[in-house]
C-alpha cells in the first residue's frame, strides 16, 4: 500500500524547457514533503522541502508546489539543464511520524 | 569537513554468510536510518534509530539486524536469514528523528551495493 506515489517513472525534457515531476499522497496525516535527486550509484541528496502550511517553496531554478485538497504535489525545474538528469524521490513526513515515506522515484532525462 | 560515509563500496558474499556494512557520521545528527534500494524501485526502510542504543523495524527489517552503541555508528548487519540481499544500501542520518519538522532532512550516504554469489 503505496502512500506516496509518483505516477511517472521516467520523463524527458528538452534542455532549456519546463520539467513537472509529479507526487501524490493518501495519508492527509503527512504534513512536510520533501525532493531528493539521486544520481546512479550515490546517496539521494535533499533538493527543496514544503510544510503544509504553505502552498509553495522556492529554491532558485526549483520551485514546489503543494495542492493539500488533492493531496498532491510538484516539483518545477526551470529552467532544465543536462546535469538535472537523475531519479527524483518525493518523500513525506509528518509530526505524527518516527520515518520518512519515500516514493518510487521518477527519472528525468534532460536532453542537450 | 562533515558528512556520511558508508563502506565498503562494493561488497560480495556467499550465500549463507553475515555480512556487516559500516555506515558513520560525523554530523552530530541524533537520528539514523537503513534503506535498501532496488531496481526500478523506490527507498524501502529496513532499521532506524532515533537515540543511542534504541532502534525501531522499518518496513523490511526481517533478515537484518543492527546496533547503535554510538551516535555516531549504525551498522547493518545482512544475515543468511535474508532471502533476497542482493540490493544497494543507503545510510542516513537526520539531526532529529523524521517526527519533527522542518530543516530535518536526511543526509545520505554514497551507498553500499551488497551482492550474493
Amino acid at each position: 500500500d503505496q502512500q506516496v506515489k509518483q505516477n511517472s517513472p521516467s520523463l524527458s525534457v528538452q534542455e532549456g524547457r519546463i520539467s513537472i515531476l509529479n507526487c501524490d499522497y493518501t495519508n492527509s496525516m503527512f504534513d512536510y514533503f520533501l525532493w531528493y535527486k539521486k544520481y546512479p550509484a550515490e546517496g539521494p541528496t535533499f533538493l527543496i522541502s514544503i510544510s503544509s502550511i504553505k502552498d509553495k517553496n522556492e529554491d532558485g531554478r526549483f520551485t514546489v508546489f503543494l495542492n493539500k485538497s488533492a493531496k498532491h504535489l510538484s516539483l518545477h525545474i526551470v529552467p532544465s539543464q543536462p546535469g538535472d538528469s537523475a531519479v527524483y524521490f518525493c518523500a513525506a513526513s509528518g509530526a505524527s511520524y518516527d520515518k520518512v515515506i519515500f516514493g518510487p522515484g521518477t527519472s528525468l532525462s534532460v536532453i542537450p | 569537513d562533515g558528512g556520511i560515509t558508508q563502506s565498503p563500496k562494493y561488497l560480495f558474499r556467499k550465500e549463507g554468510q553475515n555480512v556487516t556494512l559500516s555506515c558513520e557520521q560525523n554530523l552530530n545528527h541524533d537520528a539514523m536510518y537503513w534503506y535498501r534500494q532496488d531496481p526500478g524501485q523506490g527507498l524501502r526502510l529496513i532499521y532506524y534509530s532515533q537515540i543511542v542504543n534504541d532502534f525501531q523495524k522499518g518496513d523490511i527489517a526481517e533478515g537484518y539486524s543492527v546496533s547503535r552503541e554510538k551516535k555516531e555508528s549504525f551498522p547493518l548487519t545482512v544475515t543468511s536469514a535474508q532471502k533476497n540481499p542482493t540490493a544497494f544500501y543507503l545510510c542516513a542520518s537526520s539531526k532529529q528523528g523524521a517526527g519533527i519538522a522542518g530543516d530535518n532532512e536526511q543526509f545520505f550516504g554514497p551507498g553500499t551495493r551488497l551482492t550474493v554469489l
